[in-house]
């Protein structure tokens, strides 16, 4: 069965700490999208990967197709970073599968 | 910078009735998807659509559901007949490609079924 889990759940942190999100898939992924979701429900796409290390700012997306694993990180993170974090697997067909999500809270 | 629009916000209908949910993906892009998402719980796959027609659908998106490109711009998605589990928020998505690629979310039609 394609599935995809994240940990941990729950996030917080300070202002200023570097954050690790983590994600692991089924075999048989071809493309792994980090996604945000904001409080009032929006969705923006952060990352697209199917190997390697991207970077965007402050956000760094990896992923080791061996180990089936991807990592979201943000460095010097910042209140306005508090949404929940979304990992979603493509396996060879148009369904994306998604993660239960991350829920990251940066205090002042 | 486009982006993906969806109306309404939010649609309050009664059990049995068929709403219609619109969405303006971006004007280049080709590939469009719908996708849930029950209050609480993840974000599901609902339906892909290419070229004028079903590329894939989920198990969730059985007869009481159709998509439709009525013209060059709007997408939509119907229920027919709506029941109180059709209650969620609905994203419409696009992207130039295929889902391999980044795909643009609307902000979401939120639905209410009482």
């Amino acid at each position: 069965k394609n599935e995809v889990e994240q940990s941990p759940q729950n996030l917080t942190a300070q202002e200023g700490e570097f954050i690790t999100i983590n994600c692991s898939y089924s075999v048989g992924i071809s493309a792994l999208h980090w996604l945000q979701q904001h409080p009032g429900g929006g969705i923006v796409s952060l990352f697209m990967l199917s190997s390697g290390k991207k970077k965007h700012g402050r956000l760094i997306a990896t992923i080791n197709i061996q180990e089936k694993h991807s990592s979201l990180h943000i460095t010097a993170s910042h209140p306005r970073d508090s949404a929940v974090y979304i990992c979603a697997g493509q396996y060879n067909t148009d369904k994306l599968i998604f993660g239960t999500g991350t829920r990251l809270q940066v205090f002042p | 910078e486009p982006e993906v629009t969806q109306t309404p916000s939010h649609q309050v209908t009664q059990m049995g009735q068929e709403v219609i949910l619109r969405c303006v993906p971006i004007s280049n892009h080709l590939y469009f998807y719908w996708y849930r998402q029950i209050l609480g719980q993840k974000v599901e796959f609902l339906v892909s659509f290419y070229n004028n027609e079903i590329s894939e659908k989920s198990e969730i998106f059985d007869d009481q559901f159709s998509v439709e490109r009525p013209d060059g711009s709007n997408f939509t998605l119907k229920i027919r007949s709506t029941k109180l589990e059709d209650s969620a928020m609905y994203f419409c998505a696009s992207s130039t490609r295929d889902s391999s690629y980044e795909q643009y979310f609307g902000p979401g039609t939120r639905l209410t079924v009482t």
